[in-house]
């Protein structure tokens, strides 16, 4: 079946640095990747939808100069938390949709997700 | 606006006994209903959706959109159903999906 793979799987940074996570369709070419991010014990929420070779949209509220969202190529979106702080800290996960639904109609596919931890 | 409500955080039930997750739903147009289940240390997955109307690992759910519900439902759990159990929305046209808060599902031995 498809896979998506988001590296690191955790991380953690300091106070005012960037981090970068990375979301990968390793067997599949997806133009559009989404970027959710989910507190303990809370639901998924979209941050972004990100675009092969265009801008990401953005939902309302999420900041777009503080949560960079880069997808250069086919296989490859990345999440840049620019200046983070620990209230950043969070689980981030992607999803990334396959050309082509399966058997049972599905196009969408999860990454494993990504801790951070900003101390 | 679309908006998903799971109204159960936590759900438990013992084996064998019949299970019920609630998902309410608010969207102007016509939805496309998921259920997504993610097992213990692993990646979020598609359990089920509703225009496949298929039944998935036993599981059902039928869209109801007089009462804009798709719960989901098996006759008789098993121990490893047990499992954190979201409800997704995608509206019409739409790529995007929004979530329920999650039903964290116990089936007790």
């Amino acid at each position: 079946g498809a896979v998506v793979s988001q590296h690191p799987s955790w991380v953690i940074c300091k106070s005012g640095t960037s981090v970068k996570i990375e979301c990968r369709s390793l067997d599949f070419q997806a133009t559009t990747m989404f970027w959710y991010r989910q507190f303990p014990k809370q639901s998924l929420m979209l941050m972004a939808t990100s675009n092969e070779g265009s801008k990401a949209t953005y939902e309302q509220g999420v900041e777009k100069d503080k949560f960079l969202i880069n997808h250069a190529s086919l296989t490859l979106s990345t999440l840049t938390v620019t200046s983070a702080h620990p209230e950043d800290s969070s689980f981030y996960i992607c999803s990334a949709r396959h050309p082509a639904p399966d058997s049972s109609g599905n196009t969408i596919y999860f990454g494993e997700g990504s801790w951070l931890t900003v101390v | 606006a679309q908006r998903v409500t799971q109204p159960e955080k936590l759900l438990s039930v013992f084996k064998g006994a019949p299970v019920e997750l609630k998902c309410n739903y608010s969207y102007s147009g016509s939805p496309e209903l998921f259920w997504y289940v993610q097992y213990s240390r692993q990646r979020l997955q598609l359990l089920l959706r509703h225009i496949s109307r298929e039944s998935i690992k036993g599981f059902t759910a039928d869209l109801n959109k007089g009462e804009t519900s798709f719960h989901l439902k098996k006759p008789f759990a098993q121990e490893e159903d047990s499992a954190m159990y979201y409800c997704a929305l995608s509206g019409q046209g739409a790529q995007k999906l929004v979530f329920g808060q999650g039903t964290r599902l116990t089936i007790n031995p």
